[in-house]
């Protein structure tokens, strides 16, 4: 149980153009969602915090409308990065806390982001 | 604010010898402290974690970590390492109360025949 997925698995786009991540709980219900960036050869660094029903939480530094997030229903998160540019491209990984265990997070396996 | 210290970027370890990686944290409050592991082009998966109950926590795959409050430290072992223990180890701090996860730098653990 507690599966987490996330599609696609690996995308290549143009730069200018927007590029849509999903993140499903598969098995469980998420109150709250997590996106994560990692760059090569480095630690994982949160983006935002999504909660069902109501506007995603940026951690500093993060840019909200080039990093839209929408968490629609209990076990869906979206990640659209807008207009993406090369310095874009990267590994991001989403995480979700079942609802009855806010205190675990499950994590998806990723979607590596390359634009050219 | 928490953070969270791994020591090596890298260890490498001869199959069958054991592993030691290590792990520093800060937090102001009582944090529960996880350890996760990466394959490459795998997710995070968990391998152990601490919530305030035993100081000397098992994890899968034959791994343990010990809480030591006094050296703020949260280090992972192994009797004897795999080849397939090759991998990215990451150090997790979460404080109490709180969601969010404040990871590490991560460990890559070199695993030779």
């Amino acid at each position: 149980g507690a599966v987490v997925s996330q599609h696609p698995s690996r995308v290549i786009c143009k730069s200018g153009t927007s590029v849509k991540i999903e993140c499903r709980s598969l098995d469980f219900q998420a109150t709250t969602m997590f996106w994560y960036r990692q760059f090569p050869k480095k630690s994982l660094m949160l983006m935002a915090t999504s909660n069902e029903g109501s506007k995603a939480t940026y951690e500093q530094g993060v840019e909200k409308d080039k990093f839209l997030i929408n968490h629609a229903s209990l076990t869906l998160s979206t990640l659209t990065v807008t207009s993406a540019h090369p310095e874009d491209s990267s590994f991001y990984i989403c995480s979700a806390s079942p609802t009855d265990r806010q205190e675990t997070q499950y994590f998806g396996p990723g979607t590596r982001l390359l634009v050219l | 604010a928490q953070s969270v210290t791994q020591l090596d970027s890298h260890v490498s370890v001869s199959e069958g010898t054991p592993v030691l990686l290590r792990c520093n944290y800060s937090s102001s409050y009582s944090p529960s402290l996880f350890w996760y592991v990466q394959h490459p082009n795998k997710g995070l998966q968990l391998l152990l974690k601490y919530t305030s109950a035993a100081t000397l926590v098992k994890g899968i795959n034959g791994f343990e970590a010990e809480f030591k409050k006094s050296e703020t430290s949260f280090h992972l072992t192994k009797p004897s390492a795999h080849m397939s223990d090759a991998a990215e180890y990451f150090c997790v701090v979460r404080e109490e109360g709180y969601s969010t996860l404040t990871f590490g730098k991560g460990t890559m653990l070199l695993v030779s025949p």
